[in-house]
This record gives C-alpha cells, sequence and structure tokens, in this order.
C-alpha cells in the first residue's frame, strides 16, 4: 500500500532564511509525487511535481523539490522564505503501477515564517 | 472567474438530515473528484468521476452519494447526516484521467464546511 509521512507537523523559520519541509513515501512500484499548499480556508493549490527525469523539480513561487530515490524522500525546499509563504503544505504520491488511480496525501505540514 | 467552485461555503444542520454540496469546473477538465479533510486537516480522496463515470470509489459509508450530470458537475449527496460527517469537503478536477498519463495536478475548490450538530 502506498503511504507519505510528513514528519514535522510544524517548521519555524526566519523571513530570509532557507526554508525545508520534509517528506517521504512508500510504494511498491515508481512514484508520481506532487507538493500542494493551502491558505487559511482556502482549498489546496499545486506547487510542483515530480514524474520522471530530473531530480530536481522547480515549482510556483521560487519552490523546489529534490526526489531521492535511495532514501525515498520528497523535501520541499526554498532559498529565501517569505512571511507569505506561511501556510499548510501537503506532499502527495501515487504509485505509478496501482490501478486504483488515488492520490494519496500526507498529514501536512504547517510552515510559520516569522518576520 | 473561479475554476472550481463550490456552494454552499459553510453547512450546519442537524443530526439525520439529508443536505447536498454542488461543484462546478469551468476548467473543461475530463476528471472530478472529492476529497474530506478532517479536523486534524488529513485530506482523503472519497470518489472520483471521468466524464461522468465512477473510477474511484472509496470505502466510505454508502449515505454518501456522488452524482455526475455532465462532465462539469460533480454533486454530493448525503443521506442520514451524522456527527462524524463534520469537514471540510473539497471537490477539485483534473485535465485527464489517471490513467492516461502520469497525473496531472489537481485543482481545488475553496471547500465546504459541514457541521453536523
Amino acid at each position: 500500500a502506498q503511504s507519505v509521512a510528513q514528519p514535522e507537523d510544524q517548521v519555524n523559520v526566519a523571513e530570509g532564511n532557507p526554508l525545508t519541509v520534509k517528506c517521504t513515501y512508500s510504494v511498491s512500484g515508481n512514484p508520481y509525487l506532487f507538493w500542494y499548499v493551502q491558505y487559511p480556508n482556502r482549498g489546496l493549490q499545486f506547487l510542483l511535481k515530480y514524474i520522471t527525469g530530473d531530480n530536481l523539480v522547480k515549482g510556483s513561487y521560487g519552490f523546489e523539490a529534490e526526489f531521492n530515490k535511495s532514501q525515498t524522500s520528497f523535501h520541499l525546499k526554498k532559498p529565501s522564505a517569505l512571511v507569505s509563504d506561511s501556510a499548510l503544505y501537503f506532499c502527495a504520491v501515487r504509485d505509478r503501477g496501482d490501478s486504483s488511480y488515488k492520490l494519496i496525501f500526507g498529514s501536512g505540514t504547517r510552515l510559520l515564517v516569522r518576520p | 472567474d473561479t475554476a472550481v467552485s463550490q456552494t454552499p461555503k459553510y453547512l450546519v444542520t442537524q443530526m439525520g438530515n439529508d443536505k447536498s454540496i454542488k461543484c462546478e469546473q469551468n476548467l473543461g477538465h475530463d476528471t472530478m473528484y472529492w476529497y474530506k479533510q478532517d479536523s486534524k486537516k488529513f485530506l482523503k480522496i472519497m470518489f472520483s468521476y471521468n466524464n461522468k463515470e465512477l473510477i474511484i470509489n472509496e470505502t466510505v459509508p454508502n449515505r454518501f452519494s456522488p452524482k455526475s450530470p455532465d462532465k462539469a458537475h460533480l454533486n454530493l449527496h448525503i443521506n442520514s447526516l451524522e456527527l462524524g460527517d463534520s469537514a471540510v469537503y473539497f471537490c477539485a478536477s483534473s485535465q485527464d484521467p489517471p490513467w492516461r498519463g502520469p497525473g496531472d495536478e489537481q485543482f481545488f475548490g475553496p471547500g465546504t464546511r459541514l457541521t453536523v450538530l
């Protein structure tokens, strides 16, 4: 069965500092990996995805994520955090070989960027 | 224009009632989804339709019945509401069905906060 783990409930960083939001996954085959962001009282917004190819994926708002197959991780990063990045971040995975086609979400990590 | 819209935004009702949530997307997408987000923000797929056909049907009580009158609309009807149904329900859509490729990103609606008293 496929699963996603986001080990940190909350990440706190100062504005201007780099940020990392961690994600590890478990699938039986090869993964499709996604990051979404949720602002208060809003739906989720797509940030980036890994399908194949280059392990470093660049997405919206200056975010990027690195796919590491050996560590089964897909951590979200940004070189310089903004206060406006404060939100809830979800990692999601789909197993390419899974005929159920379900996208499995992690439990979410709240990012707080202090001024 | 709102890409994925849901009505109502808030829904407060008594246990045992029947209620519906409506979803519409104007993106021309073929596939639509319903998700449930609980009080701990955990998000779980409930249903998915592709061109009005059910393709994902998670283990949810049969009190929940999705209906897709056309590919731009996916409604969720809930019978005999229970306290545990209180959650935020999100509708989403994507361009292609999941079997067609790597998986398009999904576009989410603003959510419907359902409170069952």
